[in-house]
């Protein structure tokens, strides 16, 4: 299957502050996602990354918070805005085609002091 | 509401089976996932269901039944590498094709 490289692979961050993290995969896929992990419990859809269009949030994520892009069917971006604590997550994207498997990134392990 | 079940925790010995059950009730279904993720990693895709019936995959095989909204995962002559977390997910297909929900993760400790 595709590889995502996704980075940064950790970061330290100062609450009020944002963070991008990117995601580059290495083919053209149809789908890709952002999914957030906390501590201790299994992965969430954040949302899906529309190319060329705004992304569709599920609920209890919105788009001032967690601003995405997808520029182009290899590339996506996740915003984490305006950071507090509780955004102290593993953020993951997720590609996809039709006929396979969802594939992911290597997670970006972040913290908010 | 959408709802996957797995047990939090099991542990077995080195060489021995392991059955890992999931039950879900979710409002679409585009298949049954199985993932496994080692601390610290991301997933990675171990099985998929989307007919009733086993899928064998060398020491690993998945079960589906959705009449029942049941699945599970059996590892089979296990080894210390296979402690970790395991994922069950469903696709749904609401409305975007390739969305998952998981599970909360089965962590599974083999011991020597």
């Amino acid at each position: 299957s595709a590889v995502i490289s996704q980075k940064p692979s950790r970061d330290i961050c100062q609450r009020g502050t944002s963070l991008t993290i990117q995601c580059q995969v290495d083919s053209q896929v149809t789908m890709m996602f952002w999914y957030r992990q906390q501590p201790g419990q299994s992965l969430t859809l954040i949302a899906t990354a529309n190319q060329g269009s705004e992304a569709t949030y599920e609920s209890g994520f919105v788009i001032d918070k967690f601003p995405i892009s997808r520029p182009n069917l290899t590339f996506s971006t996740l915003t984490v805005s305006n950071m507090s604590p509780e955004d102290s997550s593993i953020y993951l994207c997720s590609g996809l085609d039709r006929g396979t498997e969802a594939f992911f990134g290597q997670g970006t392990r972040l913290t908010v002091v | 509401g959408q709802n996957i079940d797995q047990p939090t925790e099991m542990t077995a010995t080195e060489g021995a089976i392991v059955q890992i059950n999931c039950t879900y009730q979710t409002s679409g279904f585009n298949g049954l996932f199985w993932y496994q993720q080692h601390a610290g990693e991301a997933p990675t895709f171990l099985s998929y269901n989307v007919l009733d019936g086993l899928e064998e995959k060398g020491r690993f095989s998945s079960f589906l039944s959705r009449s029942k909204g049941y699945s599970y995962l059996l590892l089979k002559e296990l080894q210390m590498k296979d402690s970790a977390s395991y994922l069950c997910a469903v696709g749904l297909t609401t409305d975007s094709w390739g969305k998952l929900q998981f599970g909360a993760g089965t962590q599974v400790v083999v011991t020597p």
